[in-house]
């Protein structure tokens, strides 16, 4: 039974550009949330989706978007990326309302 | 707004010491607390959680109690070993935040043999 998959692994990417980070939630759940991790520091939660609409979203800009699909995958997209948006982006998924958050290895973003 | 503090790393043990990290949270209502870890290179794994107050959390020989008199909910293990080392944060989640984790900056445990 895999696990929380996120893809690229690894990512470079030049500041103004846009990014899209893809994630496959594990079997059976139907809830997705993003966040971001960035050097030293705790996770801060992004958002989260399901039901394909986002239902929760953290202290970020518009910048940060997302999508979930019918199959319960989703997307996190930046765009006009910043310096300070190099950091690794951890996927995790769950059942509905229940717990607990299940991650993956995540996607580490460099921003040059 | 909600909040978790941790102690700050590095932690460095030898083999078989005992280990304690601390964690106090500030939160509306009455939070449930995890204690993730994670391995360089790796995502988070939940270690143990605790939903209500007096409950103790237990795996792999860790424990933690939520303390809500004292809003906290330290991390304890007994012996600890090289395959211990890891960062280990501790979260929140409130009830009327579900799915949204509140997470400490994270204590990196080393252990030397």
């Amino acid at each position: 039974d895999a696990g929380v998959t996120q893809s690229p692994t690894h990512l470079i990417k030049t500041r103004g550009q846009q990014v899209t980070l893809r994630c496959s939630p594990k079997s059976g759940h139907d809830t997705v949330s993003w966040y971001q991790q960035a050097l030293g520091q705790g996770p801060q939660f992004i958002f989260q989706y399901y039901e394909e609409e986002e239902r929760q979203r953290g202290n970020f800009p518009d910048r940060f978007s997302g999508h979930q699909y019918p199959n319960y995958s989703s997307e996190l997209n930046v765009n006009a990326l910043l310096l300070g948006d190099s950091a690794l982006y951890l996927c995790a998924s769950t059942p509905r309302r229940a717990s607990p958050l299940h991650f993956g290895n995540g996607t580490r973003l460099t921003v040059t | 707004g909600n909040s978790v503090t941790q102690m700050e790393g590095p932690v460095t043990l030898s083999e078989e010491a005992f280990l304690t990290i601390n964690c106090t949270y500030t939160a509306t209502g009455y939070p449930s607390l995890f204690w993730y870890v994670q391995y360089p290179g790796e995502g988070l794994q939940l270690l143990l959680k605790a939903t209500k107050a007096d409950d103790k959390g237990s795996n792999k020989g860790f424990e933690a109690t939520y303390r809500k008199e004292t809003t906290s909910f330290h991390l304890e293990k007994g012996s600890v070993q090289v395959s211990d080392s890891a960062v280990y944060f501790c979260a929140l989640m409130t009830t009327d935040s579900w799915g949204k984790l509140q997470f400490g900056a994270g204590t990196q445990v080393v252990v030397t043999p």
